[in-house]
């Protein structure tokens, strides 16, 4: 069973198109995370949810708009897609315990042409 | 805002040669992460290191968390080709759920 699953794993999409990724966790954890990994590996935290609450939220542009209906998904929806948007999206989850080990998705590896 | 950074930012060994990244933070940290991503993967949790001079060993890998708690270390003895991929920490702050992911170190080992 995976851990930790996001769907696409690929997305190619125009510039100016609206696209979402979803992410859902089955590991029971509190904490989910949305992280996006540029072209030279650099891994930078976007959001974090705890419990359904926004708890981080980083300098993001107002484009990205990430939703958890509950717990277990953390969506991610991009409007106005633009070609600086191309990453690889990781999803990832945590517990909130001494040892908050995160446990990542797959990645969706998202190019705006 | 906190910076993470690790050097060297790539390295390349022969196989049975050591390895060593080493992690700075600009900020004392509450706790640091080691992650390894290998090539086309995702980061995979290795060990959390909380104490100040912690030294933590897995196999041929040995982590240490500096006495001031901004730098950390991860030593791979004997590499292996199984080691290639991007060796990553993440350091968090107190009181905060968020970690702040250093600039990686890509490893490549010759055979």
């Amino acid at each position: 069973d995976t851990a930790v699953s996001q769907t696409p794993k690929y997305l190619v999409t125009q510039m100016g198109n609206d696209k979402s990724i979803k992410c859902e966790q089955n590991l029971g954890h509190d904490t989910m995370y949305w992280y996006k990994q540029d072209s030279k590996k650099f891994l930078k935290i976007m959001f974090s949810y705890n419990n359904k609450e926004l708890i981080i939220n980083e300098t993001v542009p107002n484009r990205f708009s990430p939703k958890s209906p509950d717990k277990a998904h953390l969506n991610l929806h991009i409007n106005s897609l633009e070609l600086g948007d191309s990453a690889v999206y990781f999803c990832a989850s945590s517990p909130v315990r001494k040892v908050a080990e995160a446990f990542f998705g797959q990645g969706t590896r998202l190019t705006v042409v | 805002g906190q910076q993470v950074m690790q050097i060297p930012q790539y390295q390349h060994v022969q196989e049975g040669e050591d390895f060593t990244t080493y992690c700075n933070s600009s900020t004392t940290l509450s706790n640091i992460q080691w992650y390894k991503q290998r090539p086309g993967g995702h980061p995979v949790f290795l060990i959390q290191l909380v104490k100040s001079g912690e030294v933590k060993k897995q196999k041929r890998l040995t982590f240490q968390f500096g006495e001031a708690k901004k730098n950390s270390s991860l030593h791979i003895t004997a590499t292996q080709t199984t080691d290639v991929g991007t060796y990553f920490c993440a350091g968090s702050l107190s009181g905060t759920y968020k970690y702040i992911f250093g600039t990686g170190t890509r490893l490549k080992v010759l055979a």
